[in-house]
Order: C-alpha cells, then sequence, then structure tokens
C-alpha cells in the first residue's frame, strides 16, 4: 500500500500571505496530481507532474515534483480569499492495469481570510 | 471536454433501504471507472475498481456485498448500497477513465447520501 502524507492538515491565514502545502511518500509514483475540492463537489484537477524534479507553475500556484518522485509540494503566493478550500495530492500507481488508481493524501483545509 | 456525470447529487433513506448512485461517462467510453468515499473534512479513499463486463475488484476492509458494483456498458458503473446503516452516511464520488494510450481521469460531482 502507497501512502502519501499531506500537511498541514489545517491552514488559516490572511490574504496575501504566502503558504505551502507538502506531500511526502516513501513510496515512488508514476506521477503526483494536485486537486482542488468545494464542499458537496468532485474534486477538479489543478496539474500532473510527472517527471522527477519538474516544477509547474498556475497563476499564483507553483507546484513542484521531488526528485526522487517520492514527495511533492504546492506552493501559493498572495493567497486570496477565493483560493479557499480542500487541497489533495494523490499519487498515481500507473503502470499497466493500474492508471488512475489513485491514492490520496489526507488532505488540507485552507482558509484565506479577507 | 468529458464530463462524468453522478446522480443523484444526493439521497436521504431510511436504514435498511437500500440506495443506486450511477455514474456515467457522457462523451466517452470508459472500460474502468473508480469508487470513492469520502467523510466530511476527510480525504477520499479508494472503494473499488470497476472494470467492464467483469467483477469489481475491492480495497481491503471494504465489503463487496454490502456495496454492490455493476459495470454493464461502456458508459455506465452503478453502486448500490444494500442496508444502508446511518454509519454509511457519506460523499461517495466516481471517476472514469477516458482513452486508451492518451489516458485522462474525470471525477464525478458527487453524491451525498444521508441514511437516516
Amino acid at each position: 500500500t502507497q501512502l502519501l502524507e499531506q500537511s498541514p492538515q489545517f491552514l488559516s491565514i490572511q490574504e496575501g500571505e504566502n503558504l505551502t502545502v507538502y506531500c511526502n511518500s516513501s513510496s515512488v509514483f508514476s506521477s503526483l496530481q494536485w486537486y482542488r475540492q468545494e464542499p458537496g463537489e468532485g474534486p477538479v484537477l489543478l496539474v500532473t507532474v510527472v517527471t522527477g524534479g519538474e516544477v509547474k507553475k498556475l497563476k499564483r500556484l507553483t507546484f513542484q515534483f521531488g526528485d526522487a518522485r517520492k514527495d511533492s509540494s504546492l506552493h501559493i503566493t498572495a493567497a486570496q480569499p477565493g483560493d479557499t478550500g480542500l487541497y489533495l495530492c494523490a499519487g498515481d500507481n500507473a503502470g499497466g492495469t493500474s492508471y488512475g488508481k489513485l491514492t490520496f493524501g489526507q488532505g488540507t483545509i485552507l482558509t484565506v481570510h479577507p | 471536454g468529458a464530463v462524468v456525470s453522478q446522480h443523484p447529487s444526493w439521497v436521504i433513506c431510511k436504514s435498511g433501504t437500500s440506495v443506486k448512485i450511477e455514474c456515467r461517462s457522457l462523451d466517452f467510453q470508459a472500460t474502468t471507472m473508480f469508487w470513492y468515499r469520502q467523510f466530511p473534512k476527510q480525504s477520499l479513499m479508494l472503494m473499488a475498481t470497476s472494470n467492464e463486463g467483469s467483477k469489481a475488484t475491492y480495497e481491503q476492509g471494504v465489503e463487496k456485498d454490502k456495496f454492490l458494483i455493476n459495470h454493464a456498458s461502456l458508459t455506465l458503473s452503478t453502486l448500490t448500497v444494500t442496508s444502508a446503516h446511518p454509519e454509511d452516511s457519506s460523499f461517495y464520488i466516481c471517476s472514469a477513465i477516458q482513452g486508451a494510450g492518451g489516458e485522462k481521469l474525470f471525477f464525478g460531482s458527487g453524491t451525498q447520501l444521508s441514511v437516516l
């Protein structure tokens, strides 16, 4: 079983602050995905990182995949109230028939106060 | 773009009844779908892998006789919660894989089940 440790579990910050969410595992993943989920809705994909050391940017969000493909981070610059939500990392143990069978981290509930 | 539809969005039922949740891929064929459950403010836990035309593969600790999965066509998988009890109340989410080779994964919008 591949486990993903996501931290912090809760994050409450003021508008304009920066934050980083971490996702760590002792296992190697073929790819790692970051999702954002609103209450009562399904998760929405933000990014997929595949290559060790890869860095992807999505506006104020920066995603990094560790060199060994065991860990990842999400950094948000100048957080806004609209960033409030549940952020989930998910590792894909793709390989043959395992594509899409995601292992999710525990999630980070982010609250950005105006 | 590809869309995965779940129905119903929410359901309230009495303890002891069975509830069926549908997961449909609207404009693509999905040979494989996944079912997750999620408790409030918690992450998604994989319940089972649903394969078209064959039996579902359940994760450890998930009762296959409790959570019946049927994937009778390439666009529809159903999850039936049999003899539901209050502890089955949860948010159930499906996902579906599009394509072979250039696989993409799409999530449904979820179904909130409340068992009274």
